[in-house]
């Protein structure tokens, strides 16, 4: 039973660029939860998604940041105009509805 | 989410048992008290969870104290692949909505050789 999957597992971009993330759940999982680790610090919540809608959004930048998790196909996190201050692991976990998350292995963001 | 103490740090030799300790004093009678482990930035893996009783499964043992304010993540014969930072977590209960992870700071177990 394969686990969460994110890709890519690393992400080079120059500044102004765009960013997309993708992770797709474990399989039964409708639920996603999107959370961002900057460099030395701790893991900091950022959205919350069912397919096709977004549940919490309250850790999510208010600008150039979105995500989606469309009816098929992976959740995709998008990231506009990219700055250096967005370097960091992005990681997805998912559920099947009750509070365990299970986590995928992240991306690694690099902003040049 | 109910706030969560941890040691920052902790030592534990190989094969020897790693205690490791977590207050949630203002924890709610409903909430679960999760634990994760962080192993050198790769994403954070589920352990255990409880709510009042004693929990064990593969990887360890939770301990809930009867008041419930505290807890202990016991691993039982640890290894040098237990080095990872641990985290103690007591998400909100609430239906629907938010059910974001709180991490706190963790705390980093060193397993010596």
């Amino acid at each position: 039973n394969a686990g969460v999957m994110q890709n890519p597992r690393h992400l080079v971009r120059r500044r102004g660029q765009e960013a997309r993330l993708r992770c797709s759940p474990m399989k039964g999982h409708s639920h996603v939860y999107w959370y961002r680790q900057l460099p030395e610090e701790g893991l900091k919540f950022m959205v919350y998604l069912q397919k096709e809608n977004i549940i919490d959004e309250s850790g999510m930048p208010k600008e150039r940041f979105s995500a989606e998790f469309p009816k098929e196909g992976p959740s995709i996190l998008r990231i506009q105009q990219v700055v250096r201050g967005d370097s960091a692991a992005y990681f997805c976990a998912s559920s099947s509805g009750g509070e365990t998350q299970y986590f995928g292995p992240g991306t690694r963001l690099l902003v040049l | 989410d109910a706030k969560t103490t941890q040691p920052p740090s902790m030592d534990c030799a190989e094969g020897r048992a790693a205690n490791l300790p977590c207050n949630h004093s203002t924890i709610s009678g409903n909430e679960y008290v999760y634990w994760y482990r962080q192993i050198h930035s790769q994403g954070p893996q589920y352990i255990i969870h409880g709510l009042k009783n004693n929990e064990t499964n593969e990887m360890a043992s939770l301990i809930i104290t009867e008041d419930r304010k505290s807890s202990t993540l016991i691993l039982p014969h640890a290894t040098l692949r237990d080095t990872a930072v641990y985290y103690c977590i007591a998400p909100p209960r609430s239906s629907g909505s938010a059910r974001q992870l709180t991490f706190g700071s963790g705390t980093q177990l060193t397993v010596l050789p």
